[in-house]
């Protein structure tokens, strides 16, 4: 198996450009996550699917960003209008389920976004 | 919010023991512990997980107190590409979802 696929690896874009990251989990996985990494704030979930639904969206971080998985082998992550604080690597992972013992993630490469 | 307390930093020399603590005093009785790592640049990465008896596999072992409020993750042999950022997650207080805290930054010095 491939893992957690994630394109592209690094985006560089401009203030106020839309900005779409795409994640394809492992084939067979019903939950797919979203995390952002920063220096100073960690890494934060932003949004989980389960079965392709999406549970909480409780760390998207205001109405630029919005997440969706039209099916169990592709998700997106959008931000529109990007702005240079969305500067950060986005993870996708990817597990068999979500708690207890199928809460075991695999993690992707990260895109790395820079927006000027 | 991550409801685990780990060390900042912690250096280990290479060929001996790291043992990582952390605690996990708000920890239920049917939430399980999981430990990832973070090299530099790179996605998070599982090691191990366990309930309430100690785990080992080919990574790691997992050290479990009896009332479960703390774990110890203990790698037997350190090696310099073991220097990583290491993350405990322990309760999930309900919620199926993992949230990180800010692990412990483990350097294996040469």
């Amino acid at each position: 198996d491939a893992g957690v696929i994630q394109s592209p690896r690094h985006e560089v874009t401009e203030m106020g450009q839309e900005v779409t990251l795409r994640c394809k989990p492992i084939s067979g996985h019903n939950s797919l996550f979203w995390y952002r990494q920063t220096m100073m704030r960690g890494l934060e979930l932003l949004i989980y699917f389960n079965n392709n639904v999406p549970i909480d969206d409780s760390g998207m971080p205001e109405d630029r960003f919005s997440a969706k998985m039209p099916n169990a082998s592709f998700s997106t992550l959008k931000i529109q209008p990007s702005e240079p604080r969305d500067s950060a690597v986005y993870f996708c992972a990817s597990s068999l389920g979500v708690g207890g013992l199928t809460a075991k993630l695999f993690f992707g490469s990260g895109t790395q976004l820079s927006v000027l | 919010d991550a409801k685990t307390t780990q060390p900042t930093s912690m250096d280990c020399a290479e060929g001996r023991a790291a043992n990582l603590p952390c605690n996990h005093s708000t920890i239920s009785g049917n939430e399980y512990v999981y430990w990832y790592r973070q090299i530099h640049s790179q996605g998070p990465q599982y090691i191990i997980h366990g309930l309430k008896n100690n785990e080992t596999n080919e990574m790691a072992s997992l050290i479990i107190t009896e009332d479960r409020k703390s774990s110890t993750l203990i790698l037997p042999h350190a090696t310099l590409r073991d220097t990583a950022v290491y993350y405990c997650i322990g309760p999930q207080g309900g919620s199926e979802k993992l949230v990180f805290g800010k692990g412990t930054k483990l350097t294996v010095n040469p």
